[in-house]
């Protein structure tokens, strides 16, 4: 199993630009989730989704758009790239158990410049 | 929402026992009791979770409060590579209530 795989590891993107940060996982999980850390800060939650064709906003949501066209892939997208948006993006899954846990990618380090 | 409150930073001698302790004294019945640890530039990484009773497994034991508003995350003997941050979050029950809410968690130090 690879678990939760994300692409690219690091990209640097000028103010204004756009870009899709891929995820995929491969655990048959329904809940998948985007989460951004900045230096030195825990995790803030931008989006999530509960299954293929459902998404919602978590507590950072603005500048960001997120599709979930199958179980498997949950890319975000981000439009005009701005310098608040310089982060280390998560992807991660769960089952629907809440008693389960996330399993986390690698992430995606974005600086935008 | 439900919150935890940890220590912003601990030490700990190597192959000595280490024990974080979470406070979340608003926790509700139906509320999973989480950890994770963050190693430096990786993804976090889940620990191990309990409900009621006292939870064990390969990476560390989960000590649960009768009354539920506290627990301690238990590194039986402590390595270099459990040098990471360490965090409890609670997961409540269904809808954007069972997403995880990540605080600052413990930056857990090991000395040789």
């Amino acid at each position: 199993n690879a678990g939760v795989t994300q692409t690219p590891k690091f990209r640097i993107l000028k103010i204004g630009q756009s870009m899709t940060l891929q995820c995929t996982q491969d655990m048959n999980h329904n809940y998948m989730y985007w989460y951004r850390q900045d230096p030195g800060m825990g995790l803030k939650l931008i989006y999530y989704s509960v299954g293929a064709g459902i998404t919602d906003k978590g507590e950072v949501p603005n500048g960001y758009n997120v599709s979930r066209s199958t179980t498997e892939d949950f890319p975000l997208r981000l439009e005009l790239a701005a310098p608040s948006q310089t982060s280390v993006y998560f992807c991660a899954s769960s089952s629907v158990d809440r008693g389960s846990g996330y399993t986390f990618g690698s992430g995606t380090r974005l600086t935008v410049v | 929402d439900a919150k935890t409150t940890q220590p912003n930073s601990m030490e700990s001698n190597e192959e000595e026992p280490v024990h974080l302790p979470c406070n979340h004294s608003t926790i509700s019945g139906t509320d999973y009791i989480h950890w994770y640890r963050q190693l430096p530039s990786q993804g976090p990484e889940y620990v191990i979770h309990g409900l009621t009773s006292n939870v064990n497994n390969r990476m560390a034991s989960l000590a649960i409060a009768e009354d539920r508003k506290s627990s301690t995350l238990i590194l039986h003997r402590a390595t270099l590579r459990d040098a990471a941050v360490y965090y409890c979050i609670l997961r409540s029950y269904g809808g954007s209530q069972g997403n995880l809410i990540f605080g600052k968690g413990t930056k857990l130090s090991v000395k040789p």
